[in-house]
């Protein structure tokens, strides 16, 4: 089975902090991403990737940035976090294959910013 | 631009009872469909997918979509409910011209009642 791991299931942080959320995937898949969970609003994509050191914003990549310098692993970086970065974060990857969406999610990081 | 419509919440239905989970998408090119399920504290996971041939996909646990291209419409069905379906489904969408990386629906919560 593919395995995505997110490196945190929960995260206190102060605003203006830098934070670093880790993920790995175990798959070989040249597509990774980043989503943001808030209730009501559903998953919005703050960034994704397709190869590595390769990255494409998402629909609400302010206030972030990514880093992939290896196949397996794609960071999200909160240059200075705030409050309203209080979210449920998680990780996908899929193969490159052009129909195949069949994304493999992480657990999830549930951060909270104080 | 692409975007996908959960109208409903939540929905509400008796185990025995036939389930339908409302989609309406907007893309600019063919759409490629998909459902994905959260259970409680697990990770989101691939129901189906629609890309191209038969309106009437059919998915894991017993679920199924139809695609109505007229309507623009995925809706997700099910002809039994069971109690162990009550999750939080998202309907996602892409183009297939676009960026690689799919829109997600604000999600609608299922609860089946015993």
């Amino acid at each position: 089975d593919v395995k995505v791991t997110q490196s945190s299931r929960y995260l206190v942080k102060r605003t203006g902090e830098k934070v670093f959320l880790e993920c790995v995937q175990d798959m070989d898949h040249e597509n990774m991403f980043w989503y943001r969970q808030d209730p009501g609003l559903g998953l919005r994509l703050i960034y994704f990737s397709y190869d590595v050191k390769m990255k494409e914003k998402g629909d609400i990549p302010e206030g972030y940035s990514v880093s992939r310098e290896k196949k397996e692993r794609f960071s999200l970086i909160l240059e200075s976090a705030s409050t309203n970065q209080t979210s449920m974060y998680l990780c996908a990857s899929s193969l490159a294959e052009y129909s195949n969406e069949k994304l493999f999610f992480g657990s999830g990081t549930q951060l909270s910013v104080l | 631009a692409q975007s996908v419509a959960q109208p409903e919440d939540q929905v509400n239905v008796a185990e025995g009872n036939p389930l339908t989970v409302k989609c309406t998408y907007s893309v600019s090119g063919n759409p490629y469909l998909f459902w994905y399920v959260q259970y409680p504290n697990r990770g989101l996971q691939f129901l189906l997918k629609y890309i191209t041939g038969d309106n009437l996909v059919k998915g894991s646990y017993g679920f199924e979509a139809e695609f109505n291209k007229s309507q623009t419409s995925f809706h997700l069905k099910k002809p039994s409910a069971l109690v162990s379906d009550s999750a939080l489904y998202f309907c996602a969408v892409r183009d297939n011209t676009g960026r690689r990386a799919l829109t997600f629906g604000s999600g609608t919560r299922l609860q089946v009642q015993p």
